[in-house]
């Protein structure tokens, strides 16, 4: 049972490169989502799926783009890549039992990717 | 709009207690707790569900009061393996399952 796996843990892009953040969790939870974390700061919410198909903006999501297409896997698209990305990334999945209920499990986050742009 | 936490740093003596607040603005659903040491993941330690209940995990708690739409996180006797920053999580009225991380509290535990 391994939880979250985040590939790559780091990686340094050129401006205007692109890039995917791959994430897959193998516990069947329902809800995924994408965190960046900037020096000494907290966890900004950048998208997240409460199930196969089904995505929304978190509040930072420009410049990144998801796809939901399996339970298992939440990847992160960054199109033409910016200094103001260089962050750490960070996938998590929760198991909620209502979406309007407000009720989530605890949230088992991945290992992080350390993005730096230059 | 994220919860608001304080102080945003403490430092300890092993054996001594803190406490760190969570604060929002908005109705809550619920609170979660995690712990992140320096260059690691988050950990999730507790959750709290409106009702005013008081949660724990080894000599680490928290409450929640709904009323005043605030939670707190109890060390007790810490130890060396409590230091890292701890971060609130609030699910409000209109946040459907997203969480809103507070700016978190460095926690420095010292022999």
């Amino acid at each position: 049972n391994a939880g979250v796996t985040q590939t790559p843990k780091f990686r340094i892009l050129k401006i205007g490169q692109s890039m995917t953040l791959q994430c897959a969790q193998d516990m069947n939870h329902n809800y995924m989502y994408w965190y960046r974390q900037d020096p000494g700061m907290g966890l900004k919410l950048i998208y997240y799926s409460v199930g196969a198909g089904i995505t929304d903006k978190g509040e930072v999501p420009n410049g990144y783009n998801v796809s939901r297409s399996t339970t298992e896997d939440f990847p992160l698209r960054l199109e033409l890549a910016a200094p103001s990305q260089t962050s750490v990334y960070f996938c998590a999945s929760s198991y909620s039992i209502s979406r309007g209920a407000g009720v989530n499990y605890g949230y088992t986050f991945g290992s992080g990717t350390r993005l730096t742009v230059v | 709009q994220q919860p608001v936490q304080s102080p945003q740093a403490v430092i300890l003596r092993e054996g001594e207690d803190a406490v760190i607040n969570c604060s929002s603005s908005k109705a809550l659903y619920s609170v979660h707790w995690y712990r992140q040491k320096h260059g690691e993941a988050p950990v999730f330690l507790m959750i709290l569900l409106k009702g005013g209940e008081q949660k724990g995990h080894e000599k680490i708690s928290a409450s929640f009061n709904e009323k005043k739409q605030q939670s707190s996180l109890y060390l007790t006797a810490s130890q060396l393996s409590y230091s890292g920053t701890y971060f609130c999580g609030t699910l409000t009225t209109d946040s459907w399952g997203k969480l809103q991380f507070g700016a978190g509290t460095q926690v420095v535990v010292t022999p």
